[in-house]
Protein backbone atom coordinates (compact mmCIF):
# COMPACT_ATOMS: atom_id res chain seq x y z
CA UNK A 1 0.00 0.00 0.00
CA UNK A 2 1.25 3.08 -0.55
CA UNK A 3 1.93 5.78 2.23
CA UNK A 4 2.79 9.42 2.87
CA UNK A 5 4.77 10.39 5.82
CA UNK A 6 5.18 14.07 6.51
CA UNK A 7 7.43 14.71 9.89
CA UNK A 8 6.67 17.93 10.64
CA UNK A 9 3.58 18.54 12.16
CA UNK A 10 4.65 22.40 12.38
CA UNK A 11 7.03 24.73 10.60
CA UNK A 12 7.37 28.73 11.42
CA UNK A 13 9.73 30.81 9.30
CA UNK A 14 10.26 34.85 9.58
CA UNK A 15 8.39 36.44 6.57
CA UNK A 16 11.01 37.01 3.59
CA UNK A 17 13.11 34.14 4.39
CA UNK A 18 13.05 30.50 2.63
CA UNK A 19 11.54 27.17 4.49
CA UNK A 20 11.65 24.00 3.15
CA UNK A 21 8.63 21.17 4.22
CA UNK A 22 9.34 17.40 4.50
CA UNK A 23 7.80 14.92 3.01
CA UNK A 24 8.47 11.12 2.13
CA UNK A 25 6.50 8.22 0.70
CA UNK A 26 6.44 4.34 -0.58
CA UNK A 27 5.11 2.72 -3.42
CA UNK A 28 6.11 -0.24 -5.32
CA UNK A 29 4.90 1.87 -8.47
CA UNK A 30 7.50 3.08 -10.54
CA UNK A 31 5.14 5.98 -12.47
CA UNK A 32 3.40 8.45 -10.10
CA UNK A 33 2.49 11.70 -9.13
CA UNK A 34 3.40 14.08 -6.43
CA UNK A 35 1.73 17.21 -5.04
CA UNK A 36 1.75 20.04 -2.74
CA UNK A 37 -1.65 20.95 -1.23
CA UNK A 38 -2.58 24.42 0.55
CA UNK A 39 -5.25 24.52 2.97
CA UNK A 40 -6.16 27.35 4.55
CA UNK A 41 -8.59 28.15 7.34
CA UNK A 42 -11.29 28.08 4.47
CA UNK A 43 -10.78 24.28 4.24
CA UNK A 44 -10.82 24.48 0.52
CA UNK A 45 -7.53 22.42 -0.28
CA UNK A 46 -5.55 24.45 -2.85
CA UNK A 47 -3.08 22.78 -5.76
CA UNK A 48 0.31 24.20 -4.70
CA UNK A 49 2.48 22.35 -7.06
CA UNK A 50 2.41 19.13 -8.91
CA UNK A 51 5.81 16.56 -9.80
CA UNK A 52 5.43 13.97 -12.68
CA UNK A 53 8.08 10.96 -11.14
CA UNK A 54 8.82 10.40 -14.69
CA UNK A 55 10.79 13.78 -14.73
CA UNK A 56 13.63 14.52 -13.77
CA UNK A 57 13.40 17.94 -13.53
CA UNK A 58 12.37 19.44 -10.37
CA UNK A 59 8.47 21.47 -10.99
CA UNK A 60 9.10 25.27 -9.79
CA UNK A 61 5.73 27.60 -9.71
CA UNK A 62 6.78 31.06 -8.84
CA UNK A 63 8.28 31.47 -5.29
CA UNK A 64 7.61 27.10 -4.96
CA UNK A 65 9.83 24.36 -5.79
CA UNK A 66 10.27 20.77 -4.79
CA UNK A 67 13.27 18.59 -3.88
CA UNK A 68 12.05 15.54 -5.83
CA UNK A 69 14.21 12.52 -4.91
CA UNK A 70 13.33 9.38 -6.55
CA UNK A 71 15.31 7.05 -5.27
CA UNK A 72 15.02 8.28 -2.30
CA UNK A 73 11.49 8.31 -2.08
CA UNK A 74 11.92 11.85 -1.13
CA UNK A 75 9.36 15.33 -2.29
CA UNK A 76 10.33 18.27 0.11
CA UNK A 77 8.43 21.80 -0.89
CA UNK A 78 10.93 24.93 -0.76
CA UNK A 79 8.64 28.14 -0.42
CA UNK A 80 11.26 31.17 -0.97
CA UNK A 81 10.10 34.75 -0.06
CA UNK A 82 7.94 33.90 2.46
CA UNK A 83 4.53 35.67 2.63
CA UNK A 84 2.08 36.12 5.64
CA UNK A 85 -0.23 34.59 2.83
CA UNK A 86 1.34 31.46 2.46
CA UNK A 87 0.22 30.91 6.26
CA UNK A 88 -1.75 27.88 5.90
CA UNK A 89 -1.40 23.24 6.55
CA UNK A 90 0.21 21.84 3.60
CA UNK A 91 -0.53 18.51 2.45
CA UNK A 92 1.99 16.30 0.37
CA UNK A 93 0.08 13.74 -1.83
CA UNK A 94 0.57 10.89 -3.88
CA UNK A 95 -1.26 9.56 -6.87
CA UNK A 96 -0.53 6.48 -9.61
CA UNK A 97 -0.64 7.47 -13.21
CA UNK A 98 -2.22 4.34 -14.16
CA UNK A 99 -5.44 2.54 -11.45
CA UNK A 100 -6.69 3.99 -9.23
CA UNK A 101 -7.59 8.02 -9.06
CA UNK A 102 -7.52 8.43 -5.24
CA UNK A 103 -5.04 10.89 -3.53
CA UNK A 104 -3.31 9.49 -0.88
CA UNK A 105 -2.00 12.26 1.38
CA UNK A 106 0.03 13.11 4.53
CA UNK A 107 -0.42 14.07 7.53
CA UNK A 108 0.27 17.66 6.85
CA UNK A 109 2.42 20.36 8.53
CA UNK A 110 1.14 23.39 10.01
CA UNK A 111 3.44 26.67 8.61
CA UNK A 112 2.95 29.66 10.66
CA UNK A 113 4.84 33.11 9.08
CA UNK A 114 6.40 35.49 11.32
CA UNK A 115 5.79 39.59 10.55
CA UNK B 1 -21.07 28.74 -9.88
CA UNK B 2 -17.28 28.09 -11.15
CA UNK B 3 -16.39 25.78 -8.03
CA UNK B 4 -17.40 22.79 -6.71
CA UNK B 5 -19.92 23.56 -4.31
CA UNK B 6 -20.88 21.76 -0.91
CA UNK B 7 -23.60 21.99 1.62
CA UNK B 8 -24.65 22.35 4.22
CA UNK B 9 -20.99 23.51 5.25
CA UNK B 10 -21.73 22.95 8.83
CA UNK B 11 -23.85 20.26 10.33
CA UNK B 12 -24.78 19.08 13.67
CA UNK B 13 -26.61 16.49 14.57
CA UNK B 14 -27.34 13.68 17.42
CA UNK B 15 -25.58 10.49 17.57
CA UNK B 16 -27.98 7.91 15.74
CA UNK B 17 -29.39 9.92 13.14
CA UNK B 18 -28.90 9.61 10.08
CA UNK B 19 -27.22 12.94 7.47
CA UNK B 20 -27.00 13.98 3.97
CA UNK B 21 -24.32 15.40 2.26
CA UNK B 22 -24.02 16.78 -0.84
CA UNK B 23 -21.58 17.65 -3.26
CA UNK B 24 -22.53 19.93 -6.89
CA UNK B 25 -19.17 19.65 -8.96
CA UNK B 26 -17.85 21.85 -11.59
CA UNK B 27 -20.09 21.85 -14.81
CA UNK B 28 -18.42 18.89 -17.45
CA UNK B 29 -16.25 17.47 -14.54
CA UNK B 30 -17.02 13.82 -15.13
CA UNK B 31 -14.61 12.68 -11.93
CA UNK B 32 -15.92 12.91 -8.39
CA UNK B 33 -14.32 12.22 -5.29
CA UNK B 34 -14.92 12.48 -1.42
CA UNK B 35 -12.68 12.65 1.39
CA UNK B 36 -12.77 13.00 5.10
CA UNK B 37 -10.50 14.42 7.57
CA UNK B 38 -10.57 13.81 10.66
CA UNK B 39 -9.32 16.68 13.15
CA UNK B 40 -5.49 16.90 12.85
CA UNK B 41 -5.36 14.74 10.34
CA UNK B 42 -4.88 14.15 6.19
CA UNK B 43 -7.97 13.62 3.74
CA UNK B 44 -9.00 9.97 3.82
CA UNK B 45 -10.38 8.83 0.53
CA UNK B 46 -13.42 7.52 0.67
CA UNK B 47 -15.45 7.12 -2.90
CA UNK B 48 -14.82 8.14 -6.38
CA UNK B 49 -17.11 7.89 -9.30
CA UNK B 50 -16.53 8.39 -13.15
CA UNK B 51 -19.00 8.50 -15.78
CA UNK B 52 -21.14 5.55 -15.78
CA UNK B 53 -18.37 3.44 -14.42
CA UNK B 54 -19.20 1.20 -11.58
CA UNK B 55 -17.97 3.88 -7.66
CA UNK B 56 -14.43 2.72 -6.76
CA UNK B 57 -15.89 2.15 -2.97
CA UNK B 58 -12.72 0.86 -1.45
CA UNK B 59 -12.58 3.38 1.16
CA UNK B 60 -16.07 3.57 2.79
CA UNK B 61 -15.28 2.62 6.50
CA UNK B 62 -18.12 0.83 7.06
CA UNK B 63 -21.85 -0.30 5.60
CA UNK B 64 -23.15 2.89 7.00
CA UNK B 65 -21.76 5.05 4.59
CA UNK B 66 -22.73 5.10 1.18
CA UNK B 67 -22.91 7.80 -1.86
CA UNK B 68 -24.96 8.27 -4.82
CA UNK B 69 -24.52 10.24 -8.20
CA UNK B 70 -27.30 10.99 -9.55
CA UNK B 71 -27.26 12.12 -13.48
CA UNK B 72 -23.46 11.85 -13.56
CA UNK B 73 -23.67 15.24 -11.69
CA UNK B 74 -24.48 15.99 -8.23
CA UNK B 75 -23.25 12.99 -5.26
CA UNK B 76 -24.83 12.70 -2.11
CA UNK B 77 -22.61 10.81 0.62
CA UNK B 78 -25.32 9.06 2.91
CA UNK B 79 -24.08 8.41 6.66
CA UNK B 80 -26.53 6.21 9.07
CA UNK B 81 -26.88 5.81 12.27
CA UNK B 82 -24.25 8.72 12.92
CA UNK B 83 -21.47 7.59 15.48
CA UNK B 84 -19.55 10.35 17.15
CA UNK B 85 -16.28 8.88 15.21
CA UNK B 86 -17.49 10.31 12.36
CA UNK B 87 -17.00 13.82 12.96
CA UNK B 88 -15.08 15.12 10.08
CA UNK B 89 -14.92 17.27 7.47
CA UNK B 90 -15.90 15.95 4.46
CA UNK B 91 -14.48 17.22 1.46
CA UNK B 92 -15.76 16.61 -2.14
CA UNK B 93 -13.40 17.17 -5.34
CA UNK B 94 -14.15 16.92 -8.91
CA UNK B 95 -11.70 16.63 -12.03
CA UNK B 96 -12.02 16.30 -15.83
CA UNK B 97 -12.10 12.48 -17.03
CA UNK B 98 -8.96 10.54 -15.74
CA UNK B 99 -6.68 9.89 -19.11
CA UNK B 100 -3.45 7.72 -19.79
CA UNK B 101 -0.92 10.43 -19.55
CA UNK B 102 -1.09 13.71 -17.86
CA UNK B 103 -3.12 14.73 -14.77
CA UNK B 104 -6.30 16.36 -14.71
CA UNK B 105 -6.01 18.46 -11.36
CA UNK B 106 -8.75 17.78 -8.71
CA UNK B 107 -10.44 20.95 -7.33
CA UNK B 108 -11.69 20.95 -4.02
CA UNK B 109 -15.24 22.19 -2.46
CA UNK B 110 -14.79 23.81 1.14
CA UNK B 111 -16.13 20.74 3.06
CA UNK B 112 -18.72 19.90 5.55
CA UNK B 113 -17.89 20.28 8.93
CA UNK B 114 -19.93 16.86 10.47
CA UNK B 115 -20.32 17.14 14.56
CA UNK B 116 -21.82 14.09 15.85
CA UNK B 117 -22.81 15.31 19.70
Amino acid sequence: AQTVTQSQPEMSVQEAETVTLSCTYDTSESDYYLFWYKQPPSRQMILVIRQEAYKQQNATENRFSVNFQKAAKSFSLKISDSQLGDAAMYFCAYRVIQGAQKLVFGQGTRLTINP
Amino acid sequence: GAGVSQSPSNKVTEKGKDVELRCDPISGHTALYWYRQSLGQGLEFLIYFQGNSAPDKSGLPSDRFSAERTGGSVSTLTIQRTQQEDSAVYLCASSLAPRDRGDQPQHFGDGTRLSIL
